[in-house]
């Protein structure tokens, strides 16, 4: 079976600075997905980043990119320039490749932002 | 505003009773996914639905059953409740292609056994 360890309970940036939240993945799986999920005070559940194994580019959204190391097994989120907005719960998630399957959640991180 | 709905927001009652927990996917989207957050469990999958038959089962108690209708709603029935169950429940969904990979997530029930 699939896991997912987030091993950063809570973290702090200082609003601008950089931050990386890390994740580690256990899987015997060749097709996956991968995710990085926010889910601020309001409770909302919001996609931030996803990457697909087969791809060797770290995947960017702004702000946000990943550190995507396959063969370690590992999946970390930069967040640059980190703003008051970017203080939520982060939880990363692996998704298998093949039959739509459901996702497998980390425990989540949170992160604050102090100005 | 991901385009999965759910009703209710807030749900709060006793412990014994029986509630049903609805969602609406996003428009074309075939498979339904229903998840329990909770403060020592984090997310939990409990049920996958895909075009109205059961996909795929987690960690979903006996009292708790679900079905997808033929307009592809879903419900979340939940009887028998204990205090244990008070959760935040979310509906998500995804599309039916191979490459619809995301799952997108609804703005949950939060439920409340006293």
């Amino acid at each position: 079976a699939q896991t997912v360890t987030q091993s950063q309970p809570e973290m702090s940036v200082q609003e601008a600075e950089t931050v990386t939240l890390s994740c580690t993945y256990d899987t015997s799986e060749s097709d996956y997905y991968l995710f990085w999920y926010k889910q601020p005070p309001s409770r909302q559940m919001i996609l931030v980043i996803r990457q697909e194994a087969y791809k060797q580019q770290n995947a960017t959204e702004n702000r946000f990119s990943v550190n995507f190391q396959k063969a370690a097994k590992s999946f970390s989120l930069k967040i640059s320039d980190s703003q008051l907005g970017d203080a939520a719960m982060y939880f990363c998630a692996y998704r298998s490749g093949g039959s739509q399957g459901n996702l497998i959640f980390g425990k989540g991180t949170k992160l604050s932002v102090k100005p | 505003d991901s385009g999965v709905t759910q009703t209710p927001k807030h749900l709060i009652t006793a412990t014994g009773q029986r509630v049903t927990l609805r969602c609406s996917p996003r428009s074309g989207d075939l498979s339904v996914y229903w998840y329990q957050q909770s403060l020592d469990q984090g997310l939990q999958f409990l049920i996958q639905y895909y075009n109205g038959e059961e996909r795929a089962k987690g960690n979903i108690l006996e009292r708790f059953s679900a079905q997808q209708f033929p307009d592809l709603h879903s419900e979340l029935n939940l009887s028998s409740l204990e205090l244990g169950d008070s959760a935040l429940y979310f509906c998500a969904s995804s599309g039916p292609d191979h490459g619809d990979e995301k799952l997108f997530f609804g703005s949950g029930t939060q439920l409340s056994v006293l």
